[in-house]
């Protein structure tokens, strides 16, 4: 069964902080993974963008992995800011293009 | 560049009345358009994919009756949720994809429409 688990479901983080968000799949055929940011009453918006050979990609202080092996991604963000609190999104894209949504992490950066 | 646009941004309605709500790419060509709803604390599910000039492909349980999708150009989608229902109360979230653009496919996802059904 094509799935994307995410975790932790919610973390709450002072600012400033580091923070890391999991994300194993089971999804097949793979094409890509993608960690969107949505802010609470918007639309996601694209962070990241790995194939199976991307190993990690940065974007400013968000910083991916992925592990084609053990089909596993992370999300790292550094120096945590108030901006960064919204709901954080693991997709993973199948040959044929149909996306499959992890259920997402709340984060809450707090002052 | 890549923006989506949605129209309205909230809409509350009353019970058995129709509300459509629309997708525009504004600086693309949308070959494909996506229509996603979620509720609250949930991930995005698909509800139907549309093809410039072709029919909807409905996604299993999604009432096509009533969820009306027109792809009439290739920078406009509409969605038209017919005699609503206060269960169809949700986030609604367009996205668009110009098959060519690029390799990865990516969808370009609207800000979402709140809908409130009274």
């Amino acid at each position: 069964k094509n799935q994307v688990e995410q975790s932790p479901q919610s973390l709450i983080i002072l600012e400033g902080k580091n923070c890391t968000l999991q994300c194993n799949y089971t999804v097949s055929p793979f094409s890509n993974l993608r960690w969107y940011k949505q802010d609470t009453g918007r639309g996601p918006v694209s962070l990241t963008i790995m194939t199976f050979s991307e190993n990690t990609k940065s974007n400013g202080r968000y910083t991916a992995t992925l592990d084609a092996d053990t089909k596993q991604s992370s999300l790292h963000i550094t120096a945590s800011q108030l901006s960064d609190s919204a709901s954080y999104i693991c997709v993973v894209s199948r040959y044929g293009n149909k996306l499959v949504f992890g259920a997402g992490t709340i984060l809450r950066v707090k002052s | 560049g890549a923006v989506v646009s949605q129209h309205p941004s909230r809409v509350i309605c009353k019970s058995g009345t129709s509300v459509k709500i629309e997708c525009r790419s504004l600086d693309f060509q949308a070959t494909t358009m996506f229509w996603y709803r979620q509720f609250p604390k949930k991930s995005l599910m698909l509800m139907a994919t549309s093809n410039e000039g072709s029919k909807a492909t409905y996604e299993q349980g999604v009432e096509k009756d009533k969820f009306l999708i027109n792809h009439a150009s290739l920078t406009l989608s509409t969605l038209t949720v017919t005699s609503a229902h206060p269960e169809d109360s949700s986030f609604y979230i367009c996205s668009a994809r110009e098959d060519s653009r690029s390799s990865y496919n990516e969808q370009f996802f609207g800000p979402g429409t709140r809908l409130t059904v009274l």
